[in-house]
């Protein structure tokens, strides 16, 4: 989801349960979508990209879904862990400049 | 695993004094860039840069900021004359090409007063 101004949508889960973490892109001549994670006071840490031309991509725990007529842009994650609490941010782009999303808080409940 | 590194960590300075933020992509890396973070906001691009200029820039990235990479390594953001609204943290990334995975550095929290 988007946010508004300083609150961030936040997620959440309980540990072991799956979470799905959603987001509206805006640009329907962008090619290229990755999901970053964000810990506090820390850099976008790469978690999974996906093409236009797919439209899900599986990693380690993680499933990117592209939804190219509405565009949306998905993120799941299975067995979700106390390590997955952070911010998640989509960004898509078409060549250069990436154009984030303003961010998912997931809070894994122990 | 190969990293972005980017100095210093947390930067304070005056309102119109000049700054540098510094930053080391990958090493066989081509392409640079700068975004930046206001507190609780989202990431937003400044500038590329490939082959010793500029490739695109926002309208963020106004007369008050350059970029540079003085040597074969470091890649550098100047920002002349700083104001309160500069507060922010900036993440340099890096990009063997293009398109695709843009890996970032750990960010420089500036902080002008």
């Amino acid at each position: 989801g988007e946010s508004v101004g300083l609150h961030l949508p936040t997620l959440s889960v309980q540990e072991g349960d799956n979470s799905i973490i959603n987001c509206a892109y805006s640009n329907s001549a962008s090619d290229y979508f990755i999901w970053y994670k964000q810990e506090s006071g820390k850099g976008p840490q790469f978690i999974i990209d996906i093409r236009s031309n797919m439209d899900k991509r599986q990693g380690q725990r993680v499933t990117v879904l592209l939804n190219k007529t509405v565009k949306h842009l998905s993120l799941q994650i299975a067995a979700t862990q106390p390590g997955d609490s952070a911010v998640y941010f989509c960004a898509e782009g078409r060549g250069t400049p990436l154009v984030f999303g303003k961010g998912t808080r997931l809070s894994v409940i122990a | 695993e190969p990293e972005v590194t980017q100095t210093p960590s947390h930067q304070v300075t005056q309102m119109g004094q000049e700054v540098i933020l510094r930053c080391v992509p990958i090493s066989n890396h081509l392409y640079f860039y700068w975004y930046r973070q206001i507190l609780g906001q989202k990431v937003e691009f400044l500038v590329s840069f490939y082959n010793n200029e500029i490739s695109e820039k926002s309208e963020i990235f106004d007369d008050q900021f350059s970029v540079e990479r003085p040597d074969g390594s470091n890649f550098t953001l100047k920002i002349r004359s700083t104001k309160l609204e500069d507060s922010a943290m900036y993440f340099c990334a890096s990009s063997p090409g293009p398109g695709g995975q843009q890996y970032f550095g750990p960010g420089t929290r500036l902080t002008v007063t």
